[in-house]
């Protein structure tokens, strides 16, 4: 299996532009996390979907962060206007249903906003 | 704060002697797992310990559990320099997902 899949690895936009990440999980998890890492905040949980089901987005930091699952095997998420202090690592995961034990982690996104 | 905290925030040691990094959290928890992650790269899971477990081994890890105290610890024994790396444990609830701590950084030196 090829692993948790992100895109891009790397992007640097300009402050109020549009960012958006992607994330192919593990063909057959059905659960699926988005990560934020910063040195001043650690790694934060966003958001989580089952089975293409947002269930806990409250760690979203506001409006401007938005995320889909429209089918099992794509999810974005995306910054609209991106600020300066979005700039961070951004992790998709992924994990089964039936345990949400273990999470299988992608490479991340790692995002700059000029 | 976080479920999760690691102690000690970072650890520099030679390449042969063993590590030890600890965890403590807040709340009653299914299962606590400990990840790696290397500079530059997604978190990698290393192990995973039921709340009716006390000690589980994988290799060179030893993990213990108490929850009575609501900690935890990894040991890497025997460590080398590819075992650099930062170290997260993460606390599983019934609410299904897990919450990370701030992690440990470790050095070894070779």
């Amino acid at each position: 299996d090829a692993g948790v899949i992100q895109s891009p690895r790397h992007e640097v936009t300009e402050m109020g532009q549009e960012v958006t990440l992607r994330c192919k999980p593990i063909s057959g998890h059905n659960s699926l996390f988005w990560y934020r890492q910063t040195m001043m905040r650690g790694l934060e949980l966003l958001i989580y979907f089952n089975n293409n089901v947002p269930i806990d987005d409250s760690g979203m930091p506001e409006d401007r962060f938005s995320a889909k699952m429209p089918n099992a095997s794509f999810s974005t998420l995306k910054i609209q206007p991106s600020e300066p202090r979005d700039s961070a690592v951004y992790f998709c995961a992924s994990s089964t249903t039936a345990t949400q034990e273990t999470q299988y982690f992608g490479p991340g996104t790692r995002l700059l906003v000029l | 704060s976080q479920q999760g905290e690691e102690d000690p925030q970072a650890l520099s040691i030679q390449e042969g002697e063993n590590a030890t990094m600890n965890c403590s959290y807040k709340t009653s928890i299914n299962n606590l797992q400990w990840y790696r992650q290397n500079s530059g790269r997604g978190l990698v899971h290393l192990i995973l310990i039921r709340s009716n477990e006390r000690e589980k081994h994988s290799g060179r890890l030893r993990v213990t559990l108490d929850t009575s105290k609501k900690s935890s610890s990894l040991l890497i024994t025997a460590s080398r320099a590819a075992d650099t790396a930062s170290y997260f444990c993460a606390t599983n609830t019934n609410a299904g997902k897990s919450t990370f701590g701030d992690g440990t950084t470790l050095t070894v030196k070779p």
